[in-house]
């Protein structure tokens, strides 16, 4: 069982809809969790953190938190084509070095 | 606010060849700084990590070292580059204080091995 999972994608959304994304970790210790999207060619952008069970939203974003279910997921509202990136999950133990175990990343494209 | 700065951006080598890679921080201190390898349509790999000058941790058996000669400074090296170590090299930091910190990266360098 891989440590972080993310279905691979490609996921496929029209303008406008939402998009969700989801994670599964398989270490029940793990404190801090992570959004990053990744452009093509480009480095891993964080956009969200999480910490504690429930949903964190910021503009467009919501991140929910399960812990008791190991599960991760993002939530992103009126998808743009701006939004088509690779979004990686990560995940931290909470050690005192912020060693984060990744996801492989979903595709994700937003079509017109 | 903090910066990384991160070069070359794209580098080209031979089989053989050395390699050294340089990342930055600016507008903190004490971070904990990592390096990371991307291969082509993969995940990300943790290759090195530091908590401090001269406190280099490594995660994976291969033929990269790496150094932190100043608080902010990191370096990647190799000696004889291979063909596997073609890919998307990240730098990142956090700010180091007990766990639970987001990282933060570069914006890379790809290196190629002919």
């Amino acid at each position: 069982q891989k440590e972080v999972e993310q279905n691979s994608g490609p996921l496929s959304v029209p303008e406008g809809a939402i998009a969700s994304l989801n994670c599964t970790y398989s270490d029940r210790v793990s404190q801090s969790f992570f959004w990053y999207r990744q452009y093509s060619g480009k480095s891993p952008e964080l956009i969200m953190s999480i910490y504690s069970n429930g949903d964190k939203e910021d503009g467009r974003f919501t991140a929910q938190l399960n812990k008791a279910s190991q599960y991760v997921s993002l939530l992103i509202r009126d998808s743009q084509p701006s939004d088509s990136a690779t979004y990686l999950c990560a995940v931290n133990r909470g050690t005192s070095y912020g060693k984060l175990t990744f996801g492989q990343g979903t595709i994700l494209t937003v079509h017109p | 606010s903090q910066t990384i700065h991160q070069w070359p951006a794209t580098l080209v080598q031979p089989v053989g060849s050395p390699l050294s890679l340089e990342c930055t921080v600016e507008g903190t201190s004490n971070p904990n700084l990592y390096w990371y390898r991307q291969a082509a349509g993969r995940g990300l790999q943790l290759l090195f990590y530091s908590v401090g000058i001269g406190q280099i941790s490594s995660e994976v058996p291969q033929n990269l070292s790496a150094s932190r000669p100043q608080d902010r400074q990191f370096i990647l090296s190799s000696k004889k580059l291979l063909l596997s170590d073609s890919g998307f090299y990240l730098c990142a930091w956090d700010r180091g204080r007990g766990g639970n910190q987001p990282q933060h990266f570069g914006d890379g360098t790809r290196l190629s091995i002919l």
